[in-house]
Order: structure tokens, then C-alpha cells, then sequence
């Protein structure tokens, strides 16, 4: 089974100052990941996603995310938070077959001016 | 948000009263997905079709029902058996294939009463 764990529900940064919101996820085979974000009262927005190749991987707004195999981690990050960055994250996780992405329970992130 | 169309943005309901959330989307996709989020829970799979008149049961089918009649709708009736339905729902859609992302629709608040 699938599973996505994202350890921080809250995560608080300095306006300009470095950004890591944490996830680790669990597949029996390769992995496919994807880190979305969500605004108050809206949809999901697709930042980025690792597939195969290069374990860093740039996505939109400025966000970038790190694939680690060993230690089954895919931690986002952005190198200058900005407060519009303040939103909920989420990581989710399919195994490479035609299935239904499983998600984590999301990340706050306030970014504090 | 893309090419996918939730209606209404809120809708309010009496216990008791079965209730039908429609998805649109115009993105030719084949595959379509119902999530449920609660607050701390993250986003759980309620119902995904891969293709039109085929649908599967997500972790949390119990009290809801799907058709799939058309590719582009995939409307989620929520029934009085669903014991607690008041939360946000998501609608999501891609292309078949492992290695593409889905795409949100901007949600339906559902608050029963």
C-alpha cells in the first residue's frame, strides 16, 4: 500500500529566509511524486513532480523539490519565502501504475513579514 | 483551476436529504476522482473512474454513489447514509497514465443541517 507522511502540520518561516516543508512516503515500487498547493476555499494547484532523472526538481513560483531514495523522502523547499507563500501543502505519492494519487495530511506554511 | 467545473461553490442541506455535486471538465480526460477534506485529514479518495461507464470504490465510499455516463462529468451524489457529510469536496481529473498529475476542480462546500 501506498502511504505519504508529512511530519510538521505547521511550519513558520521569516519572510526571506530559506523554506523545507518535510514529506516521506512508502511505495512497493517506483515512486511518482507531486507536491500541491492549496489557497482558503480553493482547488489544488499542481506545483511540481519527480518521475525519473534528476532528484532535484524545479517546479513553479520558485518551489523545488529534492527526491531522496534512501531515505524515501521528497521534501519541498524555496530558497526566499515570500508571505503569498503562506498556504496549505500537500505531498502525494502513486507507485507508478494506473492509480489514484494518495495524499498526505497537508502543511501549513505561514510566512510572517 | 483549470478546465474542471464544480457547481455549486457552497450548497446547504437538510439531514436527511440525499444531494448531488456536479464535476465538468473540459480537458479530455479519461480519468476522474472525487476527494473528500476535512480539516487535519488531508484529502481522501471517495470515488475514481478510469474511463466512462466504469467506476471504483475509493477509501471512503460508503454513503456516496457516481455515474459515469459522459467522459467530461462525473457527478457524486452524497445520500442520507452518509453519516457525517458536511466537508469540502474535490473533483480531479488527468490524462491515463502513471505519469501525469491531476488537476482540481475549485471545490463544493457541503454543509448539512
Amino acid at each position: 500500500a501506498q502511504s505519504v507522511a508529512q511530519p510538521e502540520d505547521q511550519v513558520n518561516v521569516a519572510e526571506g529566509n530559506p523554506l523545507t516543508v518535510k514529506c516521506t512516503y512508502s511505495v512497493s515500487g517506483n515512486p511518482y511524486l507531486f507536491w500541491y498547493v492549496q489557497y482558503p476555499n480553493r482547488g489544488l494547484q499542481f506545483l511540481l513532480k519527480y518521475i525519473t532523472g534528476d532528484n532535484l526538481v524545479k517546479g513553479s513560483y520558485g518551489f523545488e523539490a529534492e527526491f531522496n531514495k534512501s531515505q524515501t523522502s521528497f521534501h519541498l523547499k524555496k530558497p526566499s519565502a515570500l508571505v503569498s507563500d503562506s498556504a496549505l501543502y500537500f505531498c502525494a505519492v502513486r507507485d507508478g501504475r494506473n492509480t489514484p494519487l494518495v495524499f498526505g495530511k497537508g502543511t501549513r506554511l505561514s510566512v510572517i513579514a | 483551476d483549470g478546465g474542471i467545473t464544480q457547481s455549486p461553490k457552497y450548497l446547504f442541506r437538510k439531514e436527511g436529504q440525499n444531494v448531488t455535486l456536479s464535476c465538468e471538465q473540459n480537458l479530455n480526460h479519461d480519468a476522474m476522482y472525487w476527494y473528500r477534506q476535512d480539516p487535519g485529514q488531508g484529502l481522501r479518495l471517495i470515488y475514481y473512474s478510469q474511463i466512462v461507464n466504469d467506476f471504483q470504490k475509493g477509501d471512503i465510499a460508503e454513503g456516496y454513489s457516481v455515474s459515469r455516463e459522459k467522459k467530461e462529468s462525473f457527478p457524486l451524489t452524497v445520500t442520507s447514509a452518509q453519516k457525517n457529510p458536511t466537508a469540502f469536496y474535490l473533483c480531479a481529473s488527468r490524462t491515463s497514465g502513471g505519469l501525469y498529475e491531476q488537476y482540481f476542480g475549485p471545490g463544493t462546500r457541503l454543509t448539512v443541517t
